[in-house]
């Protein structure tokens, strides 16, 4: 799977948006980006996923480059509660991911300020 | 809305004891996983599972351990001669589908004393 690279950490108003970004420039065409996030050391908690269009759901938007190299993570509205680990994870998907396993990297640790 | 269950929350045990860890995934998903997190580090796979086999495993997934499902509903990982260096939290995981999101349970942390 291909490697990512998420800032350390980043702070955020509540109220405003949170955008956090990440690089993956090594992906290949048959590779998804996912986004989860841990809140605390609870278990990791999907988010969103996508290939190559923009992606909403209630929970955040997701931006992919035209070129598939970055991607973005939207929380529109971001609230205390969104104070966690954010993960951005490019995975096969399809036969060449015989078992779905996620490499977890680092992540970017969001600081909800209030 | 479905949920992975994990028990017990937290378990203490002596190193050289045996342990089983616990999971009940969502019901109609056929993909399990583990997960491991040692303290302040990031969460590492360990061992997929799919029609009652293990169909991919990392390098921590040695001979020490070993998962099951021993029945339509529970999943079980299990560290034969715990070692101090298995403290960690324990993630179970599940999908119905290896394209599809994967949900996690709340873990179980391990201390190995």
């Amino acid at each position: 799977d291909a490697k990512t690279t998420q800032p350390p950490s980043m702070d955020c108003a509540e109220g405003r948006a949170a955008n956090l970004p990440c690089n993956h420039s090594t992906i290949s065409g048959n590779e998804y980006v996912y986004w989860y996030r841990q809140i605390h050391s609870q278990g990791p908690q999907y988010i969103i996923h996508g290939l190559k269009n923009n992606e909403t759901n209630e929970m955040a938007s997701l931006i992919i480059t035209e070129d598939r190299k970055s991607s973005t993570l939207i929380l529109p509205h971001a609230t205390l509660r969104d104070t966690a680990v954010y993960y951005c994870i490019v995975r096969v998907v399809g036969l060449g991911n015989q078992g779905g396993k996620l490499i977890f990297g680092q992540g970017t640790e969001l600081s909800v300020k209030p | 809305e479905p949920e992975v269950t994990q028990t017990p929350s937290h378990q203490v045990t002596q190193m050289g004891q045996e342990v089983i860890l616990r999971c009940v995934p969502i019901s109609n998903h056929l993909y399990f996983y583990w997960y491991r997190q040692i303290l302040g580090q990031k969460v590492e796979f360990l061992v997929s599972f799919y029609n009652n086999e293990i169909s991919e495993k990392s390098e921590i997934f040695d001979d020490q351990f070993s998962v099951e499902r021993p029945d339509g509903s529970n999943f079980t990982l299990k560290i034969r001669s715990t070692k101090l260096e298995d403290s960690a939290m324990y993630f179970c995981a599940s999908r119905w589908d290896r394209n599809t999101e994967a949900f996690f349970g709340q873990g179980t942390r391990l201390t190995v004393v």
